[in-house]
C-alpha cells in the first residue's frame, strides 16, 4: 500500500500568513494527488486534483505543487475561514490512501 | 446543483448488518464512478470502496473485503453500501462521493453516522 505522510500534523498561523503543507508518498503516484479541506462536523471539500488543478469554485489562494515524491499545498493570505484540517490523497493505485491530516489553527 | 444525500446510518450491534444509501441529484450517476469514504470519530479519512459506472468493477479496502458490498441502481440514481459482520472498528461517519475524470473526488455527501456497539 502507498503511505501518504503529511507534515506538519498541526500548524499555527495568523490571518494574512502564507502556509505550506507537505505530503510525501512512499511510492511514485504520478500526478494522482488531491487535497481536501474539512471543517469540524462538516463533510470534506475538494480543493485540488492532479497535484495542482483547482476544483471548480476554489479560490486561487490555494495552490498545489510537487517536487519528486513530495507534494505541497500552499494557502496564501490566510483568512478565518481557512482554518481547518487538510488532507492529501493518492488515487494512483488501490487501495486509495489519505494522509493523516494537518490541522491548521489560528495563532 | 449536484447533491449527494446519505441515509441508513444508526446504532447496530456487533456482528450486525446495515445498508447505507446515497441518493444523488443534479446529475446522473450512470456517468460516474462512485466511492465511499469513512471517518472514525476524531480520526482521519479512510477510503472504503469504489464502483464503476455499470457496476462491473468494484474495489475495496482490505479491512472490509468479504463483509461490505458496494452496489448501485442507476435507474434510481442511487449508490449503496451493504455492511455485514460489523465490528467496533467500523464505527464512523460514512460519506459517498462522486469521482470524475481520472478518479478525483469532486462532490461529497454530508455523511451518515454508523455506530457499532457491543
Amino acid at each position: 500500500d502507498i503511505q501518504m505522510t503529511q507534515s506538519p500534523s498541526s500548524l499555527s498561523a495568523s490571518v494574512g500568513d502564507r502556509v505550506t503543507i507537505t505530503c510525501r508518498a512512499s511510492q511514485g503516484i504520478s500526478n494522482y494527488l488531491a487535497w481536501f479541506q474539512q471543517k469540524p462536523g462538516k463533510a470534506p471539500k475538494s480543493l485540488i486534483y492532479g497535484v495542482s488543478n483547482l476544483q471548480s469554485g476554489v479560490p486561487s489562494k490555494f495552490s498545489g505543487g510537487r517536487s519528486g515524491t513530495d507534494f505541497t499545498l500552499t494557502i496564501s493570505s490566510l483568512q478565518p475561514e481557512d482554518f481547518a484540517t487538510y488532507y492529501c490523497q493518492q488515487y494512483n493505485s488501490y487501495p486509495i490512501t489519505f494522509g493523516q491530516g494537518t490541522r491548521l489553527e489560528i495563532k | 446543483e449536484v447533491l449527494l444525500a446519505e441515509s441508513g446510518g444508526g446504532l447496530v450491534q456487533l456482528g450486525g448488518s446495515l445498508r447505507l444509501s446515497c441518493a444523488a441529484s443534479g446529475f446522473s450517476i450512470s456517468n460516474y464512478w462512485m466511492t465511499w469514504v469513512r471517518q472514525a470519530p476524531g480520526r482521519g479519512l479512510e477510503w472504503v470502496a469504489n464502483i464503476k459506472q455499470d457496476g462491473s468493477e468494484k474495489h475495496y479496502v482490505d479491512s472490509v473485503k468479504g463483509r461490505f458490498t458496494v452496489s448501485r441502481d442507476n435507474a434510481k440514481n442511487s449508490l449503496y453500501l451493504q455492511m455485514n459482520s460489523l465490528r467496533a472498528g467500523d464505527t464512523a461517519v460514512y460519506y459517498c462521493a462522486r469521482l470524475w475524470n481520472g478518479g478525483e473526488i469532486d462532490y461529497w455527501g454530508q455523511g451518515t453516522l454508523v455506530t457499532v456497539s457491543s
